[in-house]
């Protein structure tokens, strides 16, 4: 898994509570990704960073925001989580344009 | 992640023939793909990766062919063996930035 750690890797919460979901590197890479993954529309990229404290939004970043203080985190924040937010979360990480991104094993996350 | 195959079409082969996973792609301006594979329950795991200035890429079982004139991508799994089952994306990279854009998915489902 290149070094990628998701926590938690489950998670069940209710409407309108916070919830950050927290990605770990020991690859020492300089980009990171949260994505999520839905049937039928595939992985779409929610918020990325392309350095410590340099995040930048992605395609479905409504609802979610990211922080970056340290290299090997990444924590994604649900302000107050809503069903459509109901998903599987995946973190990547790549060391530069050009290079493939490498993939956690996701955090399934259901609001109720 | 789980039933991450839903809605996808699935490409059914026999144990030890070889399959062609096809991808178009959307951005003619794209100059890097990469081919994923996920099984149920885990993150897209890199198989290969071609750039645009090459039109085929080997590795182990795999190959990549690139046909820019048509925006198409195929992945080539030779002697296709039970642990090959799974959904595969391609995913293409344009501009400056480091974000992919992800295809759908292929479900391979390998019969024995």
């Amino acid at each position: 898994d290149a070094g990628i750690t998701q926590s938690p890797r489950h998670k069940v919460t209710e409407t309108g509570t916070p919830v950050t979901l927290r990605c770990h590197q020991t690859e020492n890479h300089r980009y990171m990704y949260w994505y999520r993954q839905d049937p039928g529309h595939g992985l779409r990229l929610i918020h990325y960073s392309y350095g410590v404290k340099d995040t930048d939004k992605g395609e479905v970043s409504d609802g979610y925001s990211v922080s970056r203080s340290k290299t090997e985190d990444f924590l994604l924040t649900l302000e107050s989580a809503t069903s459509s937010q109901t998903s599987v979360y995946f973190c990547a990480i790549s060391d530069g344009r050009g290079s493939p991104l490498h993939f956690g094993n996701g955090t399934r996350l259901t609001v109720t | 992640g789980e039933n991450v195959g839903l809605h996808l079409p699935t490409l059914s082969v026999q144990e030890g023939d070889n399959s062609i996973i096809n991808c178009a792609y959307s951005n003619s301006a794209s100059d890097y793909f990469i081919w994923y594979k996920q099984e149920s329950g885990k993150g897209p795991q890199f198989i290969i990766d071609i750039r645009s200035n090459m039109d085929k890429r080997q590795g182990q079982r795999v190959t990549v062919l690139l046909n820019k004139t048509v925006k198409h991508l195929s992945l080539q799994i030779a002697a296709t063996q039970p642990g090959d089952s799974a959904v595969y994306f391609c995913a293409e990279l344009t501009g400056a930035n480091s974000k992919l854009t992800f295809g759908k998915g292929i479900t391979l489902s390998v019969r024995p």
